[in-house]
């Protein structure tokens, strides 16, 4: 059980274009979902924090407006890089953790290419 | 703010020979303590974990003991094998589990 996936696995896309990764709880319900972003040779950054039904919590430096996080169900958050740059390249890595447990789980990950 | 150091890899090691990854931590409070082990091509996995002094975890013959005195937690498995080549991270949570901090990685290489 709680198993994370994540789609696409890998996108390229252009500059100027917007691009969405889908993250789903597929064994459970998901209350809280963390979007992580990975570069290379680096820790995972925590980008943001939602919780379903409310607006999501960015840390600091992350342009909500930029990356648009929605969490509408308790199995389903997305995150939207809007206008993507080629800087926005990156690994991005979403969590989920169920209502009243402490644990994260983890998707596979999305690579995206901006060109 | 919170902060996760482990050695920089790739830890390179043939089959059965025994294996130390170290971390270190800068916390507040009383933080708990996580090794996640990330395959490739897959997600994390949580691999043990500790949540308070002197705990240790364990789990697939890998195990890590919470040191406050010298704020450590340094991950250790008597004899790998092929299959445990992966990255590993080392991560902490404040109290109350809201979020993860994560130490950069460390990349185990395992060769027959």
């Amino acid at each position: 059980g709680a198993v994370v996936s994540q789609h696409p696995s890998w996108v390229i896309c252009k500059s100027g274009t917007s691009v969405k990764i889908e993250c789903r709880s597929l064994d459970f319900q998901a209350t809280t979902m963390f979007w992580y972003r990975q570069f290379p040779k680096q820790s995972l950054m925590l980008m943001a924090t939602s919780n379903e039904g409310s607006k999501a919590t960015y840390e600091q430096g992350v342009e909500k407006d930029k990356f648009l996080i929605n969490h509408a169900s308790l199995t389903l958050s997305t995150l939207t890089v809007t206008s993507a740059h080629p800087e926005d390249s990156s690994f991005y890595i979403c969590s989920a953790r169920r209502g009243g447990g402490n644990e994260q789980f983890f998707g596979p990950g999305t690579r995206l290419t901006v060109l | 703010g919170d902060s996760v150091t482990q050695m920089e890899g790739p830890v390179t090691l043939s089959e059965e020979a025994f294996l130390t990854i170290n971390c270190t931590y800068t916390a507040t409070g009383y933080p708990s303590l996580f090794w996640y082990v990330q395959y490739p091509g897959e997600g994390l996995q949580l691999l043990l974990k500790a949540t308070k002094a002197d705990d240790k975890g364990s789990n697939k013959g890998f195990e890590a003991t919470y040191r406050k005195e010298t704020t450590s937690f340094h991950l250790e498995k008597g004899s790998v094998q092929v299959s445990d080549s992966a990255v590993y991270f080392c991560a902490l949570s404040d109290t109350g589990y809201s979020t993860l901090t994560f130490g950069k990685g460390t990349m185990l290489l395992v060769s027959p």
